[in-house]
């Protein structure tokens, strides 16, 4: 079956510092990954998604950087990190055309 | 563009009665819907999807939904609902762009299920 692993649970991050999130998918092959942030505990905002290694979409201009570099592997980065970049970062799959989602447990990310 | 709306912060029941978490959507096309739950802390477990086919969707855990075209709606629903059901509900409707699946989302509505 299919399990999507998602790494650190907790951070805790000062203001400038770099940022390196990683998501992977196991179980499948070429999957459609994706990274969202859940601010204040509610809305979803879609960052990026990837539909193959190398390929990057960015869904709003922001201080972050996607990366794609193995075919289930979907990492999160940042050069130096903001006050504003403080949420929950969720990693999220699909195959290709297929319906649902099916997410990571969350990083808690807090800039200091 | 696709959206959805979810006009409720919160919905308050009592356990053993039934609820109902609303959710209205905008898309080009068939829609495909979803429901999905976050528990705190957590990433987000998907109940049920509509796709195609009965209007009536069961899911997980006990809960339904209604799929209604003419009102543009996909209310999540359950007979009887339990303290354990209390969590944050997000409802969801998915676009294709290319090869891509995108799932765009409301802004959730939490329920609390009293004793």
């Amino acid at each position: 079956s299919q399990t999507i692993h998602q790494w650190p649970a907790t951070l805790v991050q000062p203001v400038g510092s770099p940022l390196s999130l990683e998501c992977t998918v196991e179980g499948t092959s070429n999957p459609n990954l994706y990274w969202y942030r859940q601010a204040a505990g509610r809305g979803l905002q879609l960052l990026f998604y990837s539909v193959g290694i190398g390929q990057i979409s960015s869904e709003v201009p922001q201080n972050l950087s996607a990366s794609r570099p193995q075919d289930r592997q979907f990492i999160l980065s940042s050069k130096k990190l903001l006050l504003s970049d403080s949420g929950f970062y969720l990693c999220a799959w699909t195959v290709v055309r297929a319906t649902e989602a099916f997410f990571g447990q969350g990083t808690r990310l807090t800039v200091v | 563009a696709q959206s959805v709306a979810q006009p409720e912060d919160q919905v308050n029941v009592a356990e053993g009665n039934p609820l109902t978490v609303k959710c209205t959507y905008s898309v080009s096309g068939n829609p495909y819907l979803f429901w999905y739950v976050q528990y705190p802390n957590r990433g987000l477990q998907f109940l049920l999807k509509y796709i195609t086919g009965d209007n009536l969707v069961k899911g997980s855990y006990g809960f339904e939904a209604e799929f209604n075209k003419s009102q543009t709606s996909f209310h999540l629903k359950k007979p009887s609902a339990l303290v354990s059901d209390s969590a944050l509900y997000f409802c969801a409707v998915r676009s294709l762009t290319g090869t891509a699946s995108k799932l765009t989302f409301g802004t959730g509505t939490r329920l609390q299920v009293t004793l």
